[in-house]
């Protein structure tokens, strides 16, 4: 099955810096890439996604970047606000989502 | 927008009481429903997945006869943890996609804690 690996596994930025956090997948029938942002006790939250047959994509502050041939993906906010401050999840699916192990992302104003 | 609800959000009971928890996609049908379970400070694990009208498709580790779910109609899912024990305790989501290429969207989630 699917392997996803997310690193790291905390991120502390100060406000306005940039953030970056990677994940790499094993099965090359992946061909969905999804960002979730979950708050403490809430529902994860899709901020962003990418498919197999594009090499980037961005929505204002955040973009996502994949590399097919490498295997791995990456997830860049800019600007970077103290709402920011969450858990980011990366996944990987060819037809169910795999999740990576997460990343506490803490923006200190 | 797509929306799945999900109840109840937090549920506190004795050791060896069982807990049903429903997902329900509100604005379209899901032939197909994922349940997760998340641990603290972990990311979220894929128990099964729900079809309508035919069986669960459970994970590697997840046992069947504990967590049965039941799809019986194309907008609601159920999880029914049996005799759950304090190593049940820990936050367990539903998920379900619209249809098509779109992705999927996550009831809230509901808070399972066993004294």
């Amino acid at each position: 099955g699917e392997n996803v690996e997310q690193h790291p596994s905390t991120l502390s930025v100060q406000e306005g810096d940039s953030a970056v956090i990677k994940c790499t997948y094993s099965d090359s029938a992946s061909n969905y890439f999804p960002w979730y942002k979950q708050e403490l006790g809430k529902r994860p939250q899709l901020i962003i996604d990418i498919r197999s047959n594009v090499g980037e994509k961005k929505d204002q502050r955040i973009a996502v970047t994949l590399n097919k041939t490498a295997k791995h993906f990456s997830l860049h906010i800019t600007e970077t606000q103290p709402e920011d401050s969450a858990v980011y999840f990366c996944a990987a699916s060819p037809n169910m989502l795999t999740f990576g192990g997460g990343t506490r992302l803490m923006v200190k104003p | 927008g797509a929306v799945v609800s999900q109840h109840p959000s937090w549920v506190i009971c004795k050791s060896g009481t069982s807990v049903k928890i429903e997902c329900r996609s509100l604005d379209f049908q899901a032939t197909t429903m994922f349940w997760y379970r998340q641990f603290p400070k972990q990311s979220l694990m894929l128990m099964a997945t729900s079809n309508e009208g035919s069986k669960a498709t459970y994970e590697q580790g997840v046992e069947k006869d504990k967590f049965l779910i039941n799809h019986a109609s194309l907008t609601l899912s159920t999880l029914t943890v049996t005799s759950a024990h304090p190593e049940d305790s820990s936050f367990y989501i539903c998920s379900a996609i619209p249809g098509g290429d779109q992705p999927q969207h996550f009831g809230d989630g509901t808070r399972l804690s066993i004294l």
